[in-house]
Protein backbone atom coordinates (compact mmCIF):
# COMPACT_ATOMS: atom_id res chain seq x y z
CA UNK A 1 0.00 0.00 0.00
CA UNK A 2 1.47 3.47 -0.56
CA UNK A 3 1.76 6.00 1.93
CA UNK A 4 2.94 8.65 3.24
CA UNK A 5 4.02 8.28 6.71
CA UNK A 6 5.01 11.82 8.58
CA UNK A 7 7.05 12.26 11.99
CA UNK A 8 4.92 13.59 14.82
CA UNK A 9 3.51 17.02 16.24
CA UNK A 10 6.36 19.37 17.49
CA UNK A 11 5.97 22.70 19.81
CA UNK A 12 8.91 25.29 19.08
CA UNK A 13 9.64 28.36 20.67
CA UNK A 14 10.56 31.37 18.19
CA UNK A 15 13.47 31.43 16.56
CA UNK A 16 14.16 27.99 17.02
CA UNK A 17 13.93 25.07 14.03
CA UNK A 18 12.06 22.15 13.18
CA UNK A 19 12.57 19.15 10.99
CA UNK A 20 9.89 16.81 9.92
CA UNK A 21 10.06 13.62 8.34
CA UNK A 22 8.13 11.71 5.71
CA UNK A 23 8.64 7.96 5.01
CA UNK A 24 6.98 6.73 1.58
CA UNK A 25 6.37 2.78 1.04
CA UNK A 26 5.12 1.57 -1.94
CA UNK A 27 6.77 2.28 -5.56
CA UNK A 28 10.15 3.34 -5.96
CA UNK A 29 11.58 6.53 -4.27
CA UNK A 30 13.67 8.01 -7.50
CA UNK A 31 10.30 7.92 -9.50
CA UNK A 32 8.48 10.49 -7.66
CA UNK A 33 9.27 13.82 -6.45
CA UNK A 34 7.70 15.32 -2.80
CA UNK A 35 6.44 18.48 -2.00
CA UNK A 36 6.16 19.93 1.35
CA UNK A 37 2.39 21.69 1.22
CA UNK A 38 1.31 23.52 4.48
CA UNK A 39 -2.12 24.99 5.75
CA UNK A 40 -2.32 27.41 8.66
CA UNK A 41 -5.12 27.27 10.67
CA UNK A 42 -8.08 27.79 8.86
CA UNK A 43 -6.38 28.69 5.59
CA UNK A 44 -5.75 27.13 2.55
CA UNK A 45 -3.04 25.75 0.81
CA UNK A 46 0.39 26.73 0.35
CA UNK A 47 3.52 25.33 -1.10
CA UNK A 48 6.72 25.36 -0.05
CA UNK A 49 9.02 23.50 -2.74
CA UNK A 50 10.13 20.27 -2.82
CA UNK A 51 13.22 17.22 -3.42
CA UNK A 52 14.09 15.49 -6.89
CA UNK A 53 15.39 12.12 -5.08
CA UNK A 54 16.30 10.81 -8.60
CA UNK A 55 18.55 14.08 -8.49
CA UNK A 56 18.94 14.99 -4.75
CA UNK A 57 17.79 18.36 -5.66
CA UNK A 58 15.97 20.48 -3.81
CA UNK A 59 13.67 23.09 -5.26
CA UNK A 60 12.56 26.35 -2.73
CA UNK A 61 9.55 28.58 -3.37
CA UNK A 62 10.96 32.46 -3.03
CA UNK A 63 8.69 32.72 0.10
CA UNK A 64 11.25 30.32 2.05
CA UNK A 65 14.34 30.47 0.45
CA UNK A 66 16.90 30.62 2.99
CA UNK A 67 15.02 29.22 5.73
CA UNK A 68 13.92 25.75 4.56
CA UNK A 69 16.17 23.09 3.61
CA UNK A 70 14.68 19.93 1.80
CA UNK A 71 16.29 16.56 1.63
CA UNK A 72 15.87 13.30 0.92
CA UNK A 73 17.42 9.86 2.10
CA UNK A 74 17.44 6.78 -0.47
CA UNK A 75 18.33 4.39 1.37
CA UNK A 76 15.82 4.87 3.89
CA UNK A 77 12.99 6.00 1.69
CA UNK A 78 12.29 9.58 3.33
CA UNK A 79 12.17 13.29 2.81
CA UNK A 80 12.81 16.10 4.99
CA UNK A 81 11.78 19.00 5.50
CA UNK A 82 13.62 21.35 8.14
CA UNK A 83 12.69 25.22 8.40
CA UNK A 84 14.23 27.93 10.99
CA UNK A 85 13.84 31.25 12.03
CA UNK A 86 10.42 30.04 13.14
CA UNK A 87 7.88 32.55 13.61
CA UNK A 88 4.54 32.66 14.51
CA UNK A 89 3.06 32.92 11.89
CA UNK A 90 4.66 29.38 10.45
CA UNK A 91 1.96 27.65 13.13
CA UNK A 92 0.72 25.16 10.73
CA UNK A 93 0.28 21.72 9.73
CA UNK A 94 3.06 20.28 7.18
CA UNK A 95 2.04 17.99 4.55
CA UNK A 96 4.41 15.89 2.80
CA UNK A 97 3.20 15.11 -0.52
CA UNK A 98 4.15 12.57 -4.04
CA UNK A 99 3.92 13.81 -7.20
CA UNK A 100 4.53 11.60 -10.25
CA UNK A 101 7.71 12.24 -12.83
CA UNK A 102 7.19 13.22 -16.19
CA UNK A 103 9.57 14.22 -18.54
CA UNK A 104 11.80 17.71 -17.82
CA UNK A 105 12.35 20.89 -17.11
CA UNK A 106 9.12 20.02 -15.03
CA UNK A 107 9.47 18.25 -12.13
CA UNK A 108 7.00 19.12 -9.53
CA UNK A 109 3.06 17.86 -10.62
CA UNK A 110 -0.19 17.00 -9.43
CA UNK A 111 -0.30 15.05 -5.55
CA UNK A 112 -1.68 11.61 -5.96
CA UNK A 113 -0.37 11.03 -2.51
CA UNK A 114 -0.37 13.12 1.08
CA UNK A 115 1.01 12.44 4.59
CA UNK A 116 -1.73 13.14 7.36
CA UNK A 117 0.19 16.03 8.24
CA UNK A 118 2.27 17.05 10.89
CA UNK A 119 0.89 19.65 13.44
CA UNK A 120 4.29 22.67 14.09
CA UNK A 121 3.25 25.03 16.95
CA UNK A 122 5.11 28.05 17.27
CA UNK A 123 4.68 29.32 20.73
CA UNK B 1 3.33 33.42 -9.63
CA UNK B 2 0.18 32.05 -10.86
CA UNK B 3 -2.90 33.10 -8.55
CA UNK B 4 -5.60 31.01 -8.68
CA UNK B 5 -9.10 31.98 -7.72
CA UNK B 6 -11.96 30.03 -7.07
CA UNK B 7 -16.25 30.76 -6.85
CA UNK B 8 -17.61 30.83 -4.85
CA UNK B 9 -16.10 30.92 -1.62
CA UNK B 10 -18.85 28.46 -0.11
CA UNK B 11 -21.57 27.00 -1.70
CA UNK B 12 -24.82 25.11 -0.53
CA UNK B 13 -26.18 22.12 -2.52
CA UNK B 14 -29.69 19.60 -1.87
CA UNK B 15 -28.64 16.10 -1.86
CA UNK B 16 -29.11 14.65 -5.57
CA UNK B 17 -28.51 18.30 -7.05
CA UNK B 18 -25.49 19.23 -9.04
CA UNK B 19 -22.39 20.88 -7.68
CA UNK B 20 -20.45 23.70 -9.85
CA UNK B 21 -16.92 24.81 -8.36
CA UNK B 22 -14.93 27.30 -10.62
CA UNK B 23 -11.29 27.91 -11.00
CA UNK B 24 -9.96 30.85 -12.79
CA UNK B 25 -6.13 30.81 -13.32
CA UNK B 26 -4.51 34.79 -13.91
CA UNK B 27 -2.43 32.88 -17.36
CA UNK B 28 -2.69 29.96 -19.25
CA UNK B 29 -1.97 26.68 -17.69
CA UNK B 30 -2.55 24.87 -21.18
CA UNK B 31 1.07 23.39 -22.28
CA UNK B 32 0.11 24.01 -25.88
CA UNK B 33 3.45 21.19 -26.61
CA UNK B 34 1.31 18.51 -25.85
CA UNK B 35 -2.28 20.13 -25.92
CA UNK B 36 -2.55 19.59 -21.56
CA UNK B 37 -3.62 21.46 -19.23
CA UNK B 38 -1.40 21.37 -15.56
CA UNK B 39 -4.37 21.88 -13.35
CA UNK B 40 -5.53 19.49 -10.78
CA UNK B 41 -8.58 19.16 -7.84
CA UNK B 42 -8.42 18.05 -4.36
CA UNK B 43 -10.99 17.45 -2.05
CA UNK B 44 -10.39 18.05 1.97
CA UNK B 45 -12.41 16.63 4.47
CA UNK B 46 -12.13 17.84 8.10
CA UNK B 47 -8.86 17.21 10.15
CA UNK B 48 -7.66 15.11 7.20
CA UNK B 49 -5.44 15.94 4.19
CA UNK B 50 -6.48 16.38 0.52
CA UNK B 51 -7.31 13.92 -2.01
CA UNK B 52 -6.32 13.96 -5.74
CA UNK B 53 -9.66 14.20 -7.53
CA UNK B 54 -8.98 15.31 -10.73
CA UNK B 55 -5.70 15.82 -12.84
CA UNK B 56 -5.06 17.22 -16.39
CA UNK B 57 -7.90 19.01 -15.80
CA UNK B 58 -10.27 16.28 -16.99
CA UNK B 59 -8.75 12.87 -15.79
CA UNK B 60 -10.37 11.33 -12.58
CA UNK B 61 -7.95 9.66 -10.30
CA UNK B 62 -8.53 5.80 -9.89
CA UNK B 63 -11.28 4.82 -7.33
CA UNK B 64 -12.68 8.40 -7.76
CA UNK B 65 -16.66 8.16 -8.23
CA UNK B 66 -17.59 8.93 -11.68
CA UNK B 67 -20.16 11.88 -10.75
CA UNK B 68 -17.17 13.93 -10.32
CA UNK B 69 -15.88 15.25 -13.20
CA UNK B 70 -13.18 17.99 -14.45
CA UNK B 71 -13.55 20.41 -17.25
CA UNK B 72 -11.94 23.57 -18.72
CA UNK B 73 -9.04 24.84 -21.03
CA UNK B 74 -6.44 27.88 -20.48
CA UNK B 75 -7.68 30.29 -17.29
CA UNK B 76 -11.40 28.15 -16.73
CA UNK B 77 -11.82 25.49 -15.34
CA UNK B 78 -15.06 23.91 -13.35
CA UNK B 79 -15.38 21.34 -11.05
CA UNK B 80 -18.90 19.36 -11.25
CA UNK B 81 -20.73 16.79 -8.73
CA UNK B 82 -23.22 15.64 -11.00
CA UNK B 83 -25.53 14.27 -7.74
CA UNK B 84 -24.77 15.46 -4.50
CA UNK B 85 -23.88 12.77 -1.43
CA UNK B 86 -23.87 13.58 1.94
CA UNK B 87 -20.28 12.09 2.07
CA UNK B 88 -19.04 15.18 -0.59
CA UNK B 89 -19.24 17.81 2.07
CA UNK B 90 -15.71 19.31 1.85
CA UNK B 91 -13.39 21.95 0.95
CA UNK B 92 -12.81 21.97 -2.97
CA UNK B 93 -9.04 23.44 -4.07
CA UNK B 94 -8.00 23.85 -7.43
CA UNK B 95 -4.30 23.80 -8.31
CA UNK B 96 -1.96 24.87 -11.02
CA UNK B 97 1.64 22.65 -11.51
CA UNK B 98 2.41 24.36 -14.97
CA UNK B 99 5.26 26.41 -13.34
CA UNK B 100 6.56 26.78 -10.02
CA UNK B 101 5.52 28.44 -7.88
CA UNK B 102 2.80 25.53 -7.39
CA UNK B 103 -0.27 27.11 -6.52
CA UNK B 104 -3.41 26.59 -5.05
CA UNK B 105 -7.21 27.94 -5.12
CA UNK B 106 -8.29 29.83 -1.55
CA UNK B 107 -11.19 26.38 -1.35
CA UNK B 108 -14.38 26.45 -2.44
CA UNK B 109 -16.14 24.89 0.86
CA UNK B 110 -19.33 22.77 -0.10
CA UNK B 111 -22.18 22.17 1.90
CA UNK B 112 -25.53 20.40 2.04
CA UNK B 113 -28.64 22.42 1.78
Amino acid sequence: QVQLVQSGAEVRKPGSSVKVSCKASGGTFTSYTFSWVRQAPGQGLEWMGGVIPMFGTPHYAQKFQGRVTFTADESTSTAYMELSGLKSEDTAVYFCTRSPVYAPPRYFFYMDVWGKGTVVTVS
Amino acid sequence: DIVMTQSPDSLAVSLGERATIKCTSSQSVLFTANNKNYLAWYQQKPGQPPKLLIYWASNRESGVPDRFSGSGSGTDFTLTISSLQAEDVAVYSCQQYYTTPITFGQGTRLEVK
